[in-house]
């Protein structure tokens, strides 16, 4: 089992590109979010989704898109990169909905220039 | 924005000695309590995660308690190694099963 894979692991854009960050898991897990984590502010919930077709909004979801068509697969899109999403980016995924502990990719880190 | 309150910030202790520290969260809506180690360069690791109003979990020297009706959880560490060193985060998980978490309590652990 691979577990949480995220790609890419690191990215640079420019102002107003729009670009999609990739998190697939292989162990049929119900749960998939994505974080955010910045300097003195831990990790910040952006998107998460109880299960395929189901997706809600986090803390800060403004300027980021998401969608569960499967329930391998839930991917991240910037759709107008500013440099306040400069960021590194974490998702994480578990078994049930609730109650189960969160399994982590290893992380992208995005520049906006 | 769910309000998850680590404390304190960061701690130094010496090897061999033992610490622990607090988070807080609300009273309402509450599903499940989460506790997480980041080391430097890594992912975050599940340590705990609790569900039940006095509930306590232990994994070797790491140990946690929660308290549902006040809002507040205890992590400990026994007789601390240098290999305790990292970020501990806890996260609350509400009914809606929305997990927020808190900014961490870096713990250094000094040979």
């Amino acid at each position: 089992n691979a577990g949480v894979t995220q790609t890419p692991k690191f990215q640079v854009l420019k102002t107003g590109q729009s670009m999609t960050l990739q998190c697939a898991q292989d162990m049929n897990h119900e749960y998939m979010s994505w974080y955010r984590q910045d300097p003195g502010m831990g990790l910040r919930l952006i998107h998460y989704s109880v299960g395929a077709g189901i997706t809600d909004q986090g803390e800060v979801p403004n300027g980021y898109n998401v969608s569960r068509s499967t329930t391998e697969d839930f991917p991240l899109r910037l759709l107008l990169a500013a440099p306040s999403q400069t960021s590194v980016y974490f998702c994480a995924s578990s078994y049930t909905r609730g109650g189960s502990p969160l399994h982590f990719g290893n992380g992208t880190r995005l520049t906006v220039t | 924005i769910l309000n998850v309150e680590q404390s304190p910030q960061s701690l130094h202790v010496q090897e061999g000695d033992s610490t622990n520290f607090t988070c807080s969260f609300p009273s309402s809506n509450f599903y499940a309590l989460h506790w997480y180690r980041w080391e430097t360069a890594k992912s975050p690791e599940a340590l705990f995660v609790m569900t039940l109003n006095g509930d306590e979990k232990k994994k070797g020297r790491i140990s946690a308690t929660l308290n549902t009706k006040e809002g507040y959880s205890y992590l400990y560490i026994k007789g601390s190694q240098p290999e305790d060193s990292a970020t501990y985060l806890c996260a609350f998980q509400n009914n809606d099963y929305k997990l927020s978490f808190g900014a961490g309590t870096t713990v250094t652990v000094r040979a």
